[in-house]
């Protein structure tokens, strides 16, 4: 059974960078055929998928959001993490990291259990 | 505004039969496979339906997808108090190349 779990800063100032990391047990990083993906929901509001990066380290991204997201894999760690720059109060929201069961797909089959950040100074 | 349009709320009495709309376009439902997630209260969403009407391991048979041009519906047959939940539908967009999903559906079993 693969699980995933967030990590990182509940509060973020704004203008900084939200970064999280997503630890991944059960299965690997680098096994084909899997995205793994970023997705965020503010408080009381629906999901917005952010980006994800492949097992191969490619990524793609939201395009609302493509100027200020960078994720990126770390295959010995077993982790990917999120970067995103200019925080804004906008951003804040629940962050959850998933897996992806292929691209040009919405199957997200495993969740985190989400961690919530709030941008304010 | 999400892409795919999904009713606000729905509800049901226990033992009822409901649906659940998600409405979008050619370059999302329409050519792409639906799926659909159960959040309950306070926890990650879960993957209910896959590739528009397949179940995954573990899903009641209550719950059934079904996809027709640019519209997808999830039916729940013998609504119990368990499946009160918000409901999101999801798809590819090839406009957006992205996944995106429906503003979601908050149903209650009254």
């Amino acid at each position: 059974q693969v699980q995933l779990q967030e990590s990182g800063p509940g509060l973020v100032k704004p203008s900084e960078t939200l970064s999280l990391r997503c630890s991944v047990s059960g299965g690997s990083t680098i096994t084909s055929g899997y995205y793994w993906s970023w997705i965020r929901q503010p408080p009381g509001k629906g999901l917005e998928w952010i980006g994800y990066v492949s097992y191969t380290g490619s990524t793609s991204y939201n395009p609302s959001l493509r100027s200020r997201v960078t994720i990126s894999l770390d295959p010995p760690k077993n982790q990917f993490s999120l970067r995103l720059s200019s925080a804004t109060p906008a951003d804040t929201a629940v962050y959850y990291c998933a897996r992806e069961t292929g691209s040009y797909d919405a199957s997200f089959d495993f969740w985190g259990q989400g961690t919530l950040v709030s941008v304010s100074s | 505004q999400s892409v795919l349009t999904q009713p606000p709320s729905a509800s049901g009495t226990p033992g009822q039969r409901v649906t659940i709309s998600c409405s979008g376009s050619v370059s999302n439902i329409g050519s792409n496979f639906v799926y659909w997630y159960q959040q309950l209260p306070g926890t990650a969403p879960k993957l209910l339906i896959y590739r528009s009407n397949q179940r995954p391991s573990g899903v009641p048979d209550r719950f059934s997808g079904s996809k027709s041009g640019t519209s997808a519906s999830l039916a729940i047959s013998g609504l119990r108090s368990e499946d009160e939940a918000d409901y999101y539908c999801a798809t590819w967009d090839d406009r957006l190349s992205g996944p995106v999903f429906g503003g979601g559906t908050k149903l209650t079993v009254l």
